[in-house]
């Protein structure tokens, strides 16, 4: 398995601010993404996050509403930004090793927007 | 894009029952994996299985890949089994994983 470290655990944020979130992985892995968690719902990928070049997004999720950074192999950032209370959610990152089939997931960051 | 239907979306049971939890997927994968998200949000990893039978204790899978689904087994339940059981895929030649909507169990005592 691997240690995956998020942070914030939860924060709430007032309308129209930004906010980073930081996942921090203990050894190297290929693949980082980033989901999402709407309150009573699944797990949607908002984005594969792409260590030296430009997140890979997924429909209905854009660069200018959610900028990743992953500048090396152990570390990402995602920024919610100009955030509405419907951006109030679990936000995940999920890592998977290269050579390894299985994904797993940090502890996720609880963002409530006022 | 592959579907992933997960039934039943509620289970109720009283401490001591036993469950099935079944996970159809639409399309060849690679990968598939059951997660247990508990009541505090943290999604916990159950079983790696894009085939075959696996057990860890109370718990066991299976998955038939040439017929599309896997089911998800728990005996003996416990009240802290309960929350959302995920059956998640990657499809062949694909990187993400897709979530199935999940199953919600509550384990009365």
């Amino acid at each position: 398995s691997a240690v995956i470290s998020q942070k914030p655990s939860r924060d709430i944020c007032q309308r129209g601010t930004s906010l980073t979130i930081q996942c921090q992985v203990d050894s190297q892995v290929t693949m980082m993404f980033w989901y999402r968690q709407q309150p009573g719902q699944s797990l949607t990928l908002i984005a594969t996050a792409n260590q030296g070049s430009e997140a890979t997004y997924e429909s209905g999720f854009v660069i200018d509403k959610f900028p990743i950074s992953r500048p090396n192999l152990t570390f990402s950032t995602l920024t919610v930004s100009n955030m509405s209370p419907e951006d109030s959610s679990i936000y995940l990152c999920s890592v998977r090793r290269q050579g390894a089939g299985e994904l797993f997931f940090g502890e996720g960051s609880r963002l409530t927007v006022l | 894009g592959i579907q992933v239907e997960q039934s039943p979306p509620d289970l109720i049971l009283q401490e001591g029952a036993n469950s099935t939890l079944r996970c159809n997927f639409s399309d060849s994968v690679n990968n598939l994996q059951w997660f247990h998200q508990n009541p505090w949000g943290q999604l916990i990893n159950l079983f790696y299985i894009p085939s075959g039978t696996k057990q860890n204790g109370r718990l066991s899978a299976t998955t038939v890949a040439t017929e599309r689904y896997s089911l998800l087994y728990i005996s003996s339940s416990q009240t802290t089994d309960s929350g959302v059981y995920f059956c998640a895929v990657i499809i062949q030649g694909a990187q993400k994983l897709v979530f199935g909507q999940g199953t919600r169990l509550t384990i009365n005592p």
